[in-house]
């Protein structure tokens, strides 16, 4: 099965700087990767994916993801971080097997911007 | 319209009801899902539907029943749920079939918060 994994459980940074949310991926073949965000009670809104093509991929919000296959990583990075960015956000990866195919997210990462 | 539209957006249930969640999308999309979410952590997949047929149902315990009546519209029927079911439930609906070997992205709606008492 498909998998990827978020190793930071926080990320806190200030506004106006760069920020990175780190996500590794498992998968036979080529991976479909996606970025989420999901703010308090609401549910989750897409950023952005990698299907195939240029390793860097640029979404709403400014958000960008860069595929780094011999790393087996598709960070999330924005260059100049804001106070409403903070919320939490998903990588997930499409999962195939004969019975189907749907999203398996990664546990989350939540981010902080300070002001 | 990239609107997936979830009702009601709270509920609160005894462990003896029987009460339905709705979800709708009019986007043409060919597979819906049913996603269950603890707080702080990430979707769990229950069920999917491609073009109105369960696909694949993640060994959900059978007080959750799953209907889909047509390409637009997703239930999920409970009944005799336990507090551990309290989560706020998600629907996402994607224009690929569950069977597709496509990357389009999954649409999810506001979800449905769960509380039963």
């Amino acid at each position: 099965a498909q998998s990827v994994a978020q190793p930071e459980d926080q990320v806190n940074v200030a506004e106006g700087n760069p920020l990175t949310v780190k996500c590794t991926y498992s998968v036979s073949g080529n991976p479909y990767l996606f970025w989420y965000v999901q703010y308090p009670n609401r549910g989750l809104q897409f950023l952005l994916k990698y299907i195939t093509g240029d390793n860097l991929v640029k979404g709403s919000y400014g958000f960008e993801a860069e595929f780094n296959k011999s790393q087996t990583s598709f960070h999330l990075k924005k260059p100049s971080a804001l106070v409403s960015d903070s919320a939490l956000y998903f990588c997930a990866v499409r999962d195939f097997n004969q019975a189907g195919t749907a999203l398996i997210f990664g546990k989350g990462t939540t981010l902080s911007v300070s002001s | 319209d990239t609107e997936v539209t979830q009702t009601p957006k709270h509920l609160v249930m005894g462990m003896t009801n029987k009460k339905s969640l709705k979800c709708e999308q009019h986007m043409g999309h060919r597979a819906m899902y049913w996603y269950k979410q603890k707080a702080k952590k990430p979707p769990e997949l229950m069920f999917v539907y491609s073009y109105e047929k369960l696909s694949i149902n993640e060994s959900v315990p059978s007080r959750f029943s799953p209907e889909c009546p047509n390409s637009s519209l997703l239930n999920l029927h409970l009944h005799a749920l336990q507090p551990e079911d309290s989560a706020l439930y998600l629907c996402a609906s994607s224009q690929d079939s569950a069977y597709s070997r496509g990357g389009t992205e999954a649409f999810f709606g506001q979800g449905t918060r769960l509380t039963v008492v």
